[in-house]
């Protein structure tokens, strides 16, 4: 079955950086795009953008540009989502969405970034 | 971008009745491919989104016949037949017709 598997709870200084990963299992990664999804704490769903797997051409939505970027390694089947000079706005649950049938049928778990001095 | 409109944003139910939540998008969501790129999506409590709809009308894996969607171009509807408790929590319909793909704001499910 299909398994979308991020990595565990960042907590984070303003300023630093911080990686996300989120390993695919059960499928062809390559075959279908990645979606990244912010919800910040008791607010709703927010698509950050998107990438190709089979190119590694990221598509980016307004708001999620420069500090923001997709990255894959398609030798794990793992997608990345990095944010630099993080903000205490950036404290947030960030999901990787595979992206099929015209929307994003399977999830990751979500990964909990907290930004805090 | 594309603006999702759910109404309600709150809807208390009583357990086996019926429920409707209605999502309209600020233009048509018929792709130049013929489709409708509409879903709708379910979260729990403390979980990540599940899918439960795309494409308008066509339920998931796993989704419970109890969940159906319809509508066309800006105006869709997600109902549940006879809600149930493990069917608490926030509904969001989602289009991916035209970048940047959008939610709309949620509804939340409660039982009476």
């Amino acid at each position: 079955q299909v398994q979308l598997v991020q990595s565990g709870s960042e907590l984070k200084k303003p300023g630093a950086s911080v990686k996300v990963s989120c390993k695919a299992s059960g499928y062809t990664f390559t075959y279908y795009a990645m979606n990244w999804v912010r919800q910040a704490p008791g607010q709703g769903l927010e698509w950050m953008g998107w990438i190709r797997t089979n190119t590694g051409n990221p598509t980016y939505a307004q708001g999620f540009t420069g500090r923001f970027v997709f990255s894959l390694d398609t030798s794990v089947s793992t997608a990345y989502l990095q944010i630099s000079s993080l903000k205490a706005e950036d404290t947030a649950v960030y999901y990787c969405a595979r992206a099929a049938d015209g929307g994003a049928t399977d999830w990751g778990q979500g990964t909990l970034v907290t930004v805090s001095s | 971008d594309i603006v999702m409109t759910q109404t309600p944003l709150s809807s208390p139910v009583t357990l086996g009745q019926p429920a409707s939540i209605s999502c309209r998008s600020s233009q048509s969501l018929v792709h130049s491919d013929g489709n409708t790129y509409l879903s709708w999506l379910q979260q729990r409590p403390g979980q990540p989104p599940r899918l439960l709809i795309y494409e308008i009308s066509n339920r998931f894996s796993g989704v419970p016949d109890r969940f159906s969607g319809s509508g066309a171009g800006t105006d869709f509807t997600l109902k549940i037949s006879r809600v149930e408790a493990e069917d608490v929590g926030v509904y969001y319909c989602m289009q991916a017709t035209q970048f940047p793909h959008t939610f709309g704001q949620g509804t939340k499910l409660e039982i009476k």
